[in-house]
């Protein structure tokens, strides 16, 4: 039972516009959240992470959202970039254990 | 500073062959981890380790050993090879989940086909 869930396997944006991804977990003893990116032929890259304290993250164009209530998170993009076209990966850990969604898969159109 | 590396990139087996992926990092990492990417089920645990000598299971440890005998290694046996264990397999390393290094850094990978 998958306890990290990304509904959304692909979104399409157009460059200069926002990226939102998604991602909804079951977990309620999850202590830290990451996003990963990874491109093809290659391992996954991490992005940006949050703590089960915080409710926001910014890292440059990127920032992360965490709603322990609706036990949700979002990734925002800003402004999207070709070079963001990649599978973005959400998790979240509890203990040494990193558990991951199935990813979804970014295209940045010109 | 080669980060983390594996070998070998690409592998074919037939079933009930036996085989070792390798895993090394040299960032003196004290975590390290094994997990298999197959479609529409992102990345799954299969065995971590806290430290050398020290190992457990994660999400999908059925079929594969391993062993922490130094920092810097930790290489995965399939010990009798099934079609259900084609995947692609992924070695990630981070200093310390305790200390807040949940980052982890990912090797390229390996993609095994089990015929």
């Amino acid at each position: 039972d998958q306890q990290v869930k990304q509904n959304s396997p692909s979104l399409s944006v157009q460059e200069g516009r926002i990226s939102i991804l998604n991602c909804d977990y079951t977990n309620s003893m999850f202590d830290y959240f990451l996003w990963y990116k990874k491109y093809p032929a290659e391992g996954p890259t991490f992005l940006i992470s949050i703590s089960s304290i915080k409710d926001k993250n910014e890292d440059g164009r990127f920032t992360v959202f965490l709603n322990k209530s609706a036990k949700h998170l979002s990734l925002h993009i800003v402004p999207s970039q070709p070079g963001d076209s990649a599978v973005y990966f959400c998790a979240a850990s509890v203990g040494y254990k990193l558990s991951f969604g199935a990813g979804t898969t970014v295209t940045v159109r010109a | 500073n080669a980060g983390v590396t594996q070998t070998p990139k690409f592998q074919v087996l037939k079933t009930g062959q036996s085989m070792t992926l390798q895993c090394a990092q040299d960032m003196n990492h004290e975590y390290m981890s094994w997990y298999r990417q197959d479609p529409g089920m992102g990345l799954r645990l299969i065995h971590y380790s806290v430290g050398a000598g020290i190992t457990d299971q994660g999400e999908v440890p059925n079929g594969y050993n391993v062993s922490r005998s130094t920092t810097e290694d930790f290489p995965l046996r399939l010990l009798s090879a099934a079609p259900s264990q084609t995947s692609v397999y992924f070695c990630a390393s981070s200093y310390s989940f305790i200390a807040g290094g949940y980052e982890q850094y990912f090797g390229p990978g390996t993609r095994l086909t089990v015929t």
